[in-house]
């Protein structure tokens, strides 16, 4: 059964950092791309992040781009998404998603993590 | 980026009817759509991939079609679980995109 459990969530103020972090198991996880896709409260979805199996390759929303760092540590099974200088602007339930293994999307879903950015 | 616009936003409909939402895209996407349920205070589901290709274990009352920038999901008789927010996704490129959601409720 495939198993994705997102932790690191919590309260911080603008322009600290926060690092979110993925445990996942039930497949071969160097063997799928991961991602990252968020929630505001009340609001629809937002892709944030994704990388390839291996870690080589990575892509950002331009809203995170040079402020967020997603990586993998395929030994662990764990992704991970470092946030910094976070803005009010990124408060959400961040999911932690397994790309499907034919396109760029997730077919596997945690059950997210809520970052809440205000002084 | 490119835009994904859903209509309607939200709707109201009654358990047995038949319900279709519409995704289109800001450019062509071929076939790159994916579709997702979402209830309350839960992850996403994803429903519906390539256009029309139904997860394993998702019902054949829900279906999808389309191509090019047009694409619908519809549920052929309403079933009280199905009341959700419906969300498309293109994955032609990166970023991939949502709509913005179509909230179906109960009438």
């Amino acid at each position: 059964e495939v198993q994705l459990l997102e932790s690191g969530g919590g309260l911080v103020h603008p322009g600290k950092s926060l690092r979110l972090s993925c445990d996942v198991s039930g497949f071969t996880f160097s063997d799928y791309a991961m991602n990252w896709v968020r929630q505001a409260p009340g609001k629809g979805l937002e892709w944030v992040s994704g990388i390839s199996g291996s870690g080589g390759t990575t892509h950002y929303v331009d809203s995170v781009k040079g402020r967020f760092t997603i990586s993998r540590d395929n030994s662990r099974n764990t992704l991970y998404l470092q946030m910094d200088s976070l803005r009010a602007e990124d408060t959400a339930i961040y999911y932690c998603a397994k790309s499907s293994p034919v396109g760029i999307y997730c077919d596997y879903w945690g059950h997210g993590t809520l970052v809440t950015v205000s002084s | 980026a490119i835009r994904m616009t859903q209509s309607p936003s939200s709707l109201s409909a009654s358990t047995g009817d038949r319900v279709t939402i519409t995704c289109r895209a800001s450019q062509d996407i071929v076939n790159y759509l994916a579709w997702f349920q979402q209830k309350p205070g839960k992850a996403p589901k994803l429903l519906i991939s390539g256009t029309s290709t139904l997860q394993s274990g998702v019902p054949s009352r829900f279906s999808g079609s389309g191509s090019g920038t047009d694409f619908t999901l519809s549920i052929s008789s309403l079933q009280s679980e199905d009341f959700a927010t419906y969300y498309c996704q293109q994955y032609y490129n990166y970023p991939p995109t949502f709509g913005q959601g179509t909230k179906v409720e109960i009438k």
